[in-house]
C-alpha cells in the first residue's frame, strides 16, 4: 500500500532560518504529491503540490520538487517567520482523485522570534 | 464563496451510543471526502462520496457509513462509539467531474470526544 514519511519534530527555529522537512514515500504508481499546513484549531490548507517527476511546488516562499529517483518531496524555505509556526503534513494521491489520500503524521513548527 | 463547512464544531458522546457529523462542500464541488486524525497524527481516509453513493473507502469499520445529497453535502455517522474514536474529523471537497480534481479543500472539522 501507499505510506508517506515524514522527519520527526518538533522543529524549532529562529525567525529567518532556512528551513527543511523531509518527506519520503511510497506508491504503487505515479502519485501526485502535496504539502498542507494545519495551524492551531483549524483544519488543513493545501500549501503547494506536485504532479509529476520533476515538478516544483511553490507557494509562499515554500518549495518542493518531486523527486523520482529518491522518493522524495522535500519542503524548503529560505527564510521563516514566527507566523509559519503550524504542523506541516505531507500527502500523496493516486491518479487525479485528489480525495483519497495518504497522510504522514505531520512535523510541527515552532519559529522563535 | 464560503468555504467547507462543518457542524458541529465539537461533540462529547458516551460508548455505544451514535453520532452523526455534517458537511457542505465548497461551492462548484461536487465529491465529499472524509478523514479521522487521532491527536498528534496525519488524517486517516474514511470514504468518499461522488454522485451520492460510497466511491472508495479506507480501512474503517461498517460502523462508519455516510450519505451525500442531491446538493452534495453529506453525512458522517458513526454507531456504537468506542473510546478510540475519539479524534478530529474532517471533511474535504473536492471537484472530480470530468477532468479529475488534484486539489481538495478541507474544513475546520469535528472534534469529537467519547467518554
Amino acid at each position: 500500500g501507499n505510506s508517506v514519511t515524514q522527519m520527526e519534530g518538533p522543529v524549532t527555529l529562529s525567525e529567518e532560518a532556512f528551513l527543511t522537512i523531509n518527506c519520503t514515500y511510497t506508491a504503487t504508481g505515479y502519485p501526485s504529491l502535496f504539502w498542507y499546513v494545519q495551524y492551531p484549531g483549524e483544519g488543513l490548507q493545501l500549501l503547494l503540490k506536485a504532479t509529476k517527476a520533476d515538478d516544483k511546488g511553490s507557494n509562499k516562499g515554500f518549495e518542493a520538487t518531486y523527486r523520482k529517483e529518491t522518493t522524495s518531496f522535500h519542503l524548503e524555505k529560505g527564510s521563516v517567520q514566527v507566523s509559519d509556526s503550524a504542523v506541516y503534513f505531507c500527502a500523496l494521491t493516486e491518479g487525479t482523485n485528489a480525495g483519497k489520500s495518504t497522510f504522514g503524521d505531520g512535523t510541527t513548527l515552532t519559529v522563535k522570534p | 464563496d464560503a468555504g467547507v463547512t462543518q457542524s458541529p464544531t465539537h461533540l462529547i458522546k458516551t460508548r455505544g451510543q451514535q453520532v452523526t457529523l455534517r458537511c457542505s462542500p465548497k461551492s462548484g464541488h461536487d465529491t465529499v471526502s472524509w478523514y479521522q486524525q487521532a491527536l498528534g497524527q496525519g488524517p486517516q481516509f474514511i470514504f468518499q462520496y461522488y454522485e451520492e453513493e460510497e466511491r472508495q473507502r479506507g480501512n474503517f469499520p461498517d460502523r462508519f457509513s455516510g450519505h451525500q445529497f442531491p446538493n452534495y453535502s453529506s453525512e458522517l455517522n458513526v454507531n456504537a462509539l468506542l473510546l478510540g474514536d475519539s479524534a478530529l474529523y474532517l471533511c474535504a471537497s473536492s471537484f472530480l467531474g470530468e477532468r479529475g480534481g488534484y486539489e481538495q479543500y478541507f474544513g475546520p472539522g469535528t472534534r469529537l470526544t467519547v467518554t
